[in-house]
């Protein structure tokens, strides 16, 4: 149980384009969903917390504009890159907490390389 | 600034050895004390974690050592094998939102 899942798991894109990034709870329901990102051989630092159906709160020195956060439902949360540069290439991951528990379940990742 | 410091950076140990990570943090608001376990291009997976109302808590191979006054835990693993080669990471936390990840420790188990 408490699966995550990511989509896509790897993409590419050209400078100044969009991207979306999903994140799914697979067989719970998740009352908040968490975006980090993960520059290479660093920590996981945490860009946004979003309730669903609020508004994301983002951490500070995270542009909301930028980083698009939707959590339209209690299984899926995205997030959009907008006109997205080079140095936004990363490691993005979504984490899951549902009512009951203690820990967030984290998703596999989305490689993100902006050319 | 950085409120989780985690050592050592890196680490190699041989396969049947003892690996010992250890995490200091300063905020005395934590309440939740987690290791994860992160490979190359996968997401972190929880290993193990304490409750601060208790010293040392083990799970098969996987042991964490609290010590609230020193404001440190550390997550000792027995008979380290090469499938254990992982980045490690703790993180403590505030209920269940104010996750604080460390700054990572690469262990490499050699045969």
């Amino acid at each position: 149980g408490a699966v995550v899942s990511q989509h896509p798991s790897w993409v590419i894109c050209k400078s100044g384009t969009s991207v979306k990034i999903e994140c799914r709870s697979l067989d719970f329901q998740a009352t908040t969903m968490f975006w980090y990102r993960q520059f290479p051989k660093q920590s996981l630092m945490l860009m946004a917390t979003s309730n669903e159906g609020s508004k994301a709160t983002y951490e500070q020195g995270v542009e909301k504009d930028k980083f698009l956060i939707n959590h339209a439902s209690l299984t899926l949360s995205t997030l959009t890159v907008t006109s997205a540069h080079p140095e936004d290439s990363s490691f993005y991951i979504c984490s899951a907490w549902t009512p009951g528990v203690n820990e967030q379940f984290f998703g596999p990742g989305t490689r993100l390389t902006v050319l | 600034q950085q409120q989780v410091k985690q050592s050592p950076q890196s680490l190699i140990v041989q396969k049947g050895g003892i690996s010992i990570i250890n995490c200091a943090y300063e905020n005395t608001a934590f309440d939740y004390f987690p290791w994860y376990q992160q490979f190359p291009g996968k997401g972190p997976a929880l290993l193990i974690a304490i409750r601060p109302d208790v010293s040392e808590k083990k799970e098969g191979r996987f042991t964490i050592s609290f010590n609230k006054s020193a404001k440190q835990f550390s997550l000792h693993i027995m008979d380290s094998q090469p499938g254990d080669s992982a980045t490690y990471f703790c993180a403590p936390q505030i209920g269940y939102q104010k996750v604080t990840f460390g700054t990572g420790t690469k262990l490499q188990v050699i045969p």
